[in-house]
């Protein structure tokens, strides 16, 4: 069975701050892929990245950062100089990497930016 | 079309009315999901469309849930004697292929209230 964590439910920081947010996820598939999804107040889910597991290099895309770490389970997404554009609900999945595959979703984490 | 269009958007229903949402997904995407995201729990998989294949159905989560697609395009969803528990938001996302690593373009969702 998969299972996706992200333990915190909700965080506010000030416009300008980093923010990390926590992935752990369960898998007994030797190789599966990750996801991170951004949910703005307009309900539609934006793809933001997907990570093969074979690949543990992080990857940095202007103000966004990935962590993985396969030892620990762990993918954890950092925002860096946060906006308030980047208010939203954050989900990290996982899918198996054969054949068909559904994602499995963590709960997601509410990041509030204030001004 | 350009992207994955669901309807209605917001769907009020009394207790026990049958209902039905719609999905288009993106033309070419053989793959088609539903998924359902009710409040403070993540999105739950229900079920998965890909090319001519029998159907998963394995996240439906009642007998009262039943999905097409028709032509290897439109999905409806239909949720027979609705209860107030189906409150939800309902998305639909579509892929390239049925490999979850492509990653899905969601739809903006239908806000299902049960009344």
């Amino acid at each position: 069975a998969q299972k996706v964590t992200q333990a915190q439910t909700e965080i506010s920081v000030v416009e300008k701050e980093d923010v990390t947010l926590d992935c752990v996820y369960e898998t007994r598939d030797t190789t599966y892929y990750l996801f991170w999804y951004k949910q703005p107040p307009s309900g539609e889910l934006v793809f933001l990245i997907r990570r093969n597991s074979f690949d543990e290099q992080n990857e940095i895309s202007g103000r966004y950062s990935w962590n993985f770490q396969k030892s620990t389970s762990s993918f954890n997404f950092t925002i860096t100089a946060s906006q308030v554009v980047d208010s939203a609900v954050y989900f990290c999945a996982l899918s198996p990497n054969s054949g068909y595959s559904t994602l499995t979703f963590g709960k997601g984490t509410m990041l509030l930016v204030s001004p | 079309g350009a992207g994955v269009s669901q309807s209605p958007s917001n769907k009020v229903t009394e207790k026990g009315k049958d209902v039905e949402l719609r999905c288009d997904p993106i033309s070419g995407h053989t793959a088609l999901y539903w998924y359902r995201q009710s409040l403070g729990q993540g999105l739950e998989f229900l079920i998965y469309f890909q090319g001519n294949s029998a159907p998963d159905k394995s996240g439906l989560p009642s007998d009262r849930f039943s999905a097409e697609r028709t032509g290897g395009s439109v999905s409806t969803l239909t949720i027979q004697r609705t209860q107030q528990e189906d409150s939800a938001v309902y998305l639909c996302a579509s892929s390239r292929a049925g490999v979850g690593g492509l990653g899905y373009t969601f739809g903006s969702g239908t806000r299902l209230t049960v009344v």
